[in-house]
């Protein structure tokens, strides 16, 4: 159970593109769902808060018009990378929260380079 | 604030050797949870164990074993006779209890690397 997928796996574009990425609570629902970013040999930094159906909550530097979140159900939310540039190029990963509490369980990641 | 430290930056043993990756919390917060996550170089992160702030009991799990005293902050788990299939970077993280909306606070990451 708890199952949470992320896609796609890997992007590779052009500077200037937008990137959608798509991460979905498989067998549960998510109240909330979070979105972060890794560096190589770093640690993850949480850039945003997804409540389902109201705006996401952005940790302090992250522009929310770089980087937009929707949560418009239980089981999906989107973060797209807007007009992407090769500074974006990241490991970025969702996690996911039921409703009922527990840990945050975790998607596959997307490895995004901009080329 | 709260927050999480790793000391043990990366850790490289001998398959089937013991070892013990350290975890130290600061939180004002007297009810909280501590975390570990294991992420393998897929990059995926999989969740380990959940340990409620109330409850410390040593657990363990198979190889794994976690010790929490809060009396030193400090989470601590144990990998019993390591595989090579055990290496991947392992993340401590904490949380206050409560809301859904409650973020995780990472710490820096151990690698661990289990030579053959």
């Amino acid at each position: 159970g708890a199952v949470v997928s992320q896609h796609p796996s890997r992007v590779i574009c052009k500077s200037g593109t937008s990137v959608k990425i798509e991460c979905r609570s498989l067998d549960f629902q998510a109240t909330t769902m979070f979105w972060y970013r890794q560096f190589p040999k770093q640690s993850l930094m949480l850039m945003a808060t997804s409540n389902e159906g109201s705006k996401a909550t952005y940790e302090q530097g992250v522009e929310k018009d770089k980087f937009l979140i929707n949560h418009a159900s239980l089981t999906l939310s989107t973060l797209t990378v807007t007009s992407a540039h090769p500074e974006d190029s990241s490991f970025y990963i969702c996690s996911a929260r039921s409703q009922g509490g527990g840990p945050q369980h975790f998607g596959d990641g997307t490895r995004l380079s901009i080329l | 604030a709260q927050k999480v430290t790793q000391a043990q930056t990366e850790i490289s043993v001998v398959e089937k050797e013991d070892v013990t990756l350290d975890c130290v919390y600061e939180t004002r917060d007297t009810t909280y949870y501590l975390f570990w996550y294991k992420q393998p170089p897929s990059g995926e992160l999989v969740f380990l164990i959940r340990r409620n702030s109330f409850d410390e009991q040593n657990e363990i799990s198979g190889r794994y074993s976690w010790n929490f005293q809060k009396s030193t902050s400090s989470f601590n788990f144990t990998i019993t006779a390591s595989q090579v299939v055990d290496s991947a970077v392992y993340f401590c993280a904490l949380t206050r209890e409560g809301t859904s909306g409650s973020r995780l606070t990472f710490g820096e990451g151990t690698q661990l690397t289990v030579n053959p």
